[in-house]
């Protein structure tokens, strides 16, 4: 069964850096998220992409965080300097043509910033 | 605000026995779904429930919606160890975007 691939599983930065995290959405999907969840928290929403444009993003989604599809497989998240609170599992998504489908998740990414 | 909460936080139960777990909402939707989390894992679809639907079944999974109380319930039959995860209820409104709940820790003892 087709899956939503992400890397790294871990990263680890310093403060003030930046960092790409990086998705492949299952294959024929048109819709693309990226969700955080601080350790013991909730899952919460950061953006929605569509047709190559932000379709929505959340308060958390200020100027420092950035999305980008550069090619026809690839969906990453760019956070350009890190800080502390930025410390999360960062989860991609996507769903096929019906934006009412549920989501496919992949295995997410574990940001730690020192 | 949108957001979910569930109850309870934390369950434990035995292999056999059902688990129950509540979620409750604030404003109108247009679907529920419930998701499961394995501990450090991304997050597994298991249902989703529309509107204007009031129960909806899934092997051993039976959810009710009821829209009047703004709340919904996961019922889990025949509980096994692997049901050992995190469950999250999460609604949608006018858009796609996923508002996720809290989230129930279940712990099914064999």
């Amino acid at each position: 069964e087709p899956e939503v691939t992400q890397t790294p599983s871990h990263q680890v930065t310093q403060m003030g850096q930046e960092v790409i995290l990086r998705c492949v959405p299952i294959s024929n999907h048109l819709y693309f998220y990226w969700y955080r969840q601080i350790l013991g928290q909730k899952v919460e929403f950061l953006v929605s992409f569509y047709n190559n444009e932000i379709s929505e993003k959340s308060e958390i989604f200020d100027d420092q965080f950035s999305v980008e599809r550069p090619d026809g497989s690839n969906f990453t998240l760019k956070i350009r300097s890190t800080k502390l609170e930025d410390s999360a599992m960062y989860f991609c998504a996507s769903i096929p043509g019906d934006s009412r489908s549920p989501l496919h998740f992949g295995n997410g990414t574990r940001l730690t910033v020192t | 605000s949108q957001q979910g909460e569930e109850d309870p936080q934390a369950l434990s139960i035995q292999e056999g026995e059902n688990a129950t777990m509540n979620c409750s909402y604030k404003t109108s939707i247009n679907n529920l779904q419930w998701y499961r989390q394995n501990s450090g894992r991304g997050l597994v679809h298991l249902i989703l429930i529309r509107s204007n639907e009031r129960e909806k079944h899934s092997g051993r999974l039976r959810v009710t919606l009821d829209t009047s109380k703004k709340s919904s319930s996961l019922l889990i039959t025949a509980s096994r160890a692997a049901d050992t995860a995190s469950y999250f209820c999460a609604t949608t409104r006018n858009t796609d975007k996923l508002i996720f709940g809290t989230g129930t820790r279940l712990q099914v003892f064999p």
